[in-house]
């Protein structure tokens, strides 16, 4: 299995540049999730989804966009690229709400 | 929603001594709480579970203490070595979702 796999490692945006973040996950899982990592600060929660076609707010869903069309993919959608939006962007899954979660590699997002 | 606290931002240690790490929470006591270890330029791998019906549980050289009436959880490293060293996240599940909300971490050294 790969477990989460997510593309690109690194992208660099202009301001107000539109990309797609992807997300994969072979493990059959219901639960995924993107979070934001910004330096030496825990992860914050973007959005999670609980099964295809069903996504939910996290704690910092402002300039993002999800979809949930498979129980594969969950891309992460950033529509005008800000400066606040520089960061490390960390896709994980889970099989259900209460269990560990396994997380990808990571996307390392500037915004210049 | 909770408010968790990690000790000291970094914490130093000597190969062959305990490591004890300390995560503190505000508000109400979770269901359970993980830990979890990351290494600089990777996701966070998935540790321990504790939940709160259980005072201790152990994996190999880790131990972890849960006691809901301090509001903290310890997570111990017996005989450490070196390869120990990345940063340590607790996290537990907060809000009606009950999504997991991340510590910032504590960064362990193990010096030779």
């Amino acid at each position: 299995n790969a477990g989460v796999t997510q593309t690109p490692k690194f992208r660099i945006l202009k301001i107000g540049q539109s990309m797609t973040l992807q997300c994969a996950q072979d493990m059959n899982h219901n639960y995924m999730y993107w979070y934001r990592q910004d330096p030496g600060m825990g992860l914050k929660l973007i959005y999670y989804s609980v099964g295809a076609g069903i996504t939910d707010k996290g704690e910092v869903p402002n300039g993002y966009n999800v979809s949930r069309s498979t129980t594969e993919d969950f891309p992460l959608r950033l529509e005008l690229a800000a400066p606040s939006q520089t960061s490390v962007y960390f896709c994980a899954s889970s099989y259900s709400r209460d269990q560990e979660q396994y997380f990808g590699p990571g996307t390392r997002l500037t915004v210049t | 929603s909770q408010k968790i606290e990690q000790n000291s931002e970094a914490l130093n240690i000597q190969e062959g001594k305990t490591a004890t790490l300390t995560c503190n929470y505000t508000n109400y006591s979770p269901a359970y709480l993980q830990w979890y270890r990351q290494d600089p330029g990777r996701g966070p791998v998935f540790l321990l579970l504790i939940r709160e019906n259980e005072k201790e549980k152990r994996k190999e050289r880790l131990k972890v203490t849960f006691d809901t009436t301090l509001k903290q959880s310890l997570f111990h490293i017996t005989a450490s070595q070196p390869a120990d060293s990345a940063t340590y996240l607790c996290a537990l599940p907060s809000g009606s979702a009950r999504q997991l909300t991340f510590g910032s971490g504590t960064q362990l050294t193990v010096l030779p």
